[in-house]
């Protein structure tokens, strides 16, 4: 059973165009994550949301919306895709980004979805 | 401003030698230290981690490392190193005070020649 399994794997797409990525995951985990990972391979958080709430929003374009339909999914949508957005995207969850204990705070993450825009 | 460093974007190694990954970083908070492994295609896999209490952690894959707190850092070791630790390995710091996002290091790549 894959912990945090993410849809598509790849996605190959026009400039302009609208997508969405999925985020699913059966640990019973509190909080998700999106990162975005770039050319060089640097990773960079984008959202978190815990129980369905957003509580990280870093400085991304309004085109990328998060949305949490219950706290075991997190998709992403992106509206108007640009060049720029060709990157591979992860999703993670921990148990309790917020709050509990310690170990909570581990981030488990999805095997990533690789888009590209042409 | 948060940030992490790992100062060398590759690494070679011959198969069995020791292996020491550098990361340095610099918080404002009290931090949680992780590192992660990525094999090419892969996602990320959490290698150890450090919260608190003995600054020496052992994580999965024979690999250890060591919370270095007046010098901010720290290094990922493995005594021996096998061919299938290949990958690209990514240092990570995270604090509750800021939501627990994780801010990564650029990642160094290790190369283990036979």
């Amino acid at each position: 059973d894959t912990a945090v399994s993410q849809t598509p794997k790849y996605l190959v797409t026009q400039m302009g165009n609208d997508k969405s990525i999925k985020c699913e995951q059966n640990l019973g985990h509190d909080t998700m994550y999106w990162y975005k990972q770039d050319s060089k391979k640097f990773l960079k958080i984008m959202f978190s949301y815990n129980n369905k709430e957003l509580i990280i929003n870093e400085t991304v374009p309004n085109r990328f919306s998060p949305k949490s339909p219950d706290k075991a999914h997190l998709n992403l949508h992106i509206n108007s895709l640009e060049l720029g957005d060709s990157a591979v995207y992860f999703c993670a969850s921990s148990q309790d980004g917020t709050s509990g204990g310690l170990a909570k705070n581990i981030q488990y993450f999805g095997a990533g979805t690789r888009l590209s825009v042409l | 401003a948060q940030s992490v460093t790992q100062p060398d974007i590759h690494i070679t190694v011959s198969e069995g030698a020791s292996l020491e990954l550098r990361c340095n970083y610099s918080y404002g908070a009290t931090p949680y230290l992780f590192w992660y492994v990525q094999s090419p295609g892969q996602g990320l896999q959490l290698l150890l981690k450090y919260f608190s209490g003995d600054t020496l952690v052992q994580g999965i894959k024979g690999f250890e490392a060591e919370f270095k707190r007046s010098q901010s850092s720290f290094n990922l070791r493995k005594p021996s190193v096998h061919w299938s630790d290949a990958a690209e390995y990514f240092c990570a710091v995270g604090a509750r005070e800021y939501g627990n996002k994780l801010v990564f290091g650029a990642g160094t790549i290790l190369r283990v020649k036979s």
